[in-house]
């Protein structure tokens, strides 16, 4: 089955920039997708197709993934993007498959 | 605009059965895939599994975890989408979120606020 390794905590202060990562293998030839989840909350697509965004997205999260590794970046961090973020995938041995999340806490 | 509500959770008994509904509304639903994600508490996602609209077949594909324990079905002219779970494991227990599929990817691009089910003796 397909892993998707992503890092348990990332801490940034606000204003500044945040790099959530997911590690896959050769993810760079998959579609990654990344969503939001706030306490209690469902969760939210902030990311597909590697870098696109919904609409009512800020332009703030964007996306990248080549090689081995996808990354959501978040600028200008405010404290309403504290929230869990979960990578996705879709891979022909596992289907959809999720990253463990990765918890975003604003300094 | 699109609202997605599950309903059916609740307390279950390991080794018994539950169906989950997921009603629709805010766009034609028979065109759209649509699935199931569970979330256990204090845990991340896991994908649990998809029926394809019926332009595609309304073909299903699952999650090992569940395959040949839940089923999905959908009745497109009430805008519903069914999770039938059996031989539930205490394991199962998690929120279950009913989930839109985008057309052209494999993602989720909208959420019903999730429905708990325990399932304990």
């Amino acid at each position: 089955s397909y892993v998707l390794t992503q890092p348990p905590s990332v801490s940034v202060a606000p204003g500044q920039t945040a790099r959530i990562t997911c590690g896959g293998n050769n993810i760079g030839s998959k579609s990654v997708h990344w969503y939001q989840q706030k306490p209690g909350q469902a969760p939210v697509l902030v990311v597909y197709d590697d870098s696109d965004r919904p609409s009512g997205i800020p332009e703030r999260f964007s996306g990248s993934n080549s090689g081995n590794t996808a990354t959501l970046t978040i600028s200008r961090v405010e404290a309403g993007d504290e929230a869990d973020y979960y990578c996705q995938v879709w891979d022909s041995s596992s289907d959809r498959v999720f990253g463990g999340g990765t918890k975003l806490t604003v300094l | 605009e699109v609202q997605l509500v599950e309903s059916g959770g609740g307390l279950v008994q390991p080794g018994r059965s539950l169906r989950l509904s997921c009603t629709a509304s805010g766009f034609t639903f028979g065109d759209y895939a649509m699935s199931w994600v569970r979330q256990a508490p204090g845990k991340g996602l896991e994908w649990v599994g998809f029926i394809r609209s019926k332009a595609y077949g309304g073909t299903t594909e699952y999650a090992a975890s569940v395959k040949g324990r839940f089923t999905i079905s959908r009745d497109d002219s009430k805008s519903i989408a069914y999770l039938q779970m059996n031989s539930l494991k205490t394991e199962d227990t998690a929120v279950y979120y009913c989930t839109r599929d985008i057309e052209t990817t494999d993602a989720f691009d909208y959420w019903g606020q999730g429905t708990l089910v325990t399932v304990s003796s």
